[in-house]
């Protein structure tokens, strides 16, 4: 079935730099997205969401892109941090209760 | 504190043996959902509920059952498990079927 992909399964960034993890999607009528980050031997954890009536959202050293013509989805993370290192996914909502998530993207931060 | 319980974290069972887990929550919220994770599939939607005596299948229901006879309570049950079950398993909840809470997750092993 349909699922909403990642480009890279393992993005390797230094403390202090920023963090770009990409996801495409493949229905063009999600109207909802949301990003979550999942540590070692943890459930997922609520990061930001979007709707599709946006192009962009900020939170606390995270912003989420959302770009409806390519149906493309990114999350920036500003200054990553060690705590940051984690594996990160996007989950899309078709108007329903029901989600796609990704696969995955880990996020590794070296010192 | 506003939490998402599951009860067993950890079970090995054989094939054939029902099983049923446990999912709880504080915040009474109207919408509850399981989840299954497995490598290199990320999370698929097994079942759904936007309110109590009201659930839906998602992506994977097959070989799964749940009820909601209870706002804060949505089992899981595995009435004759199999070994392609086998799965770290979340159970997650949402004030409104927007960003969603999600428990410590089950860890099952069907032999």
């Amino acid at each position: 079935g349909e699922s909403v992909g990642l480009h890279l399964p393992t993005l390797s960034v230094q403390e202090g730099d920023n963090s770009i993890i990409n996801c495409a999607y493949s229905n063009s009528a999600s109207d909802y997205f949301i990003w979550y980050k999942q540590e070692s031997g943890k459930g997922p954890q609520f990061i930001i969401d979007i709707r599709s009536n946006m192009d962009k959202r900020q939170g606390q050293r995270v912003t989420v892109l959302l770009n409806k013509t390519v149906k493309h989805l990114s999350l920036q993370i500003a200054a990553t941090q060690p705590g940051d290192s984690a594996v990160y996914f996007c989950a899309e909502n078709r108007g329903t209760y029901k989600y796609i998530f990704g696969t995955g993207t880990r996020l590794k931060v070296l010192a | 504190e506003a939490q998402v319980t599951q009860n067993p974290r950890y079970l090995i069972t054989v094939t054939g043996k029902k099983l049923t887990v446990t999912c709880s929550q504080n915040m009474n919220h109207e919408y509850m959902s399981w989840y299954r994770q497995d490598p290199g599939l990320g999370l698929r939607q097994i079942y759904y509920s936007m309110n109590v005596e009201v659930t839906d299948k998602g992506d994977v229901p097959e070989g799964y059952k749940v009820s909601r006879k209870e706002k804060r309570n949505f089992p899981l049950i595995l009435e004759s498990p199999s070994p392609n079950q086998t799965s770290l398993y979340f159970c997650a909840s949402s004030s409104t079927g927007g960003a969603q809470y999600f428990g410590p997750g089950t860890r099952l092993l069907v032999l």
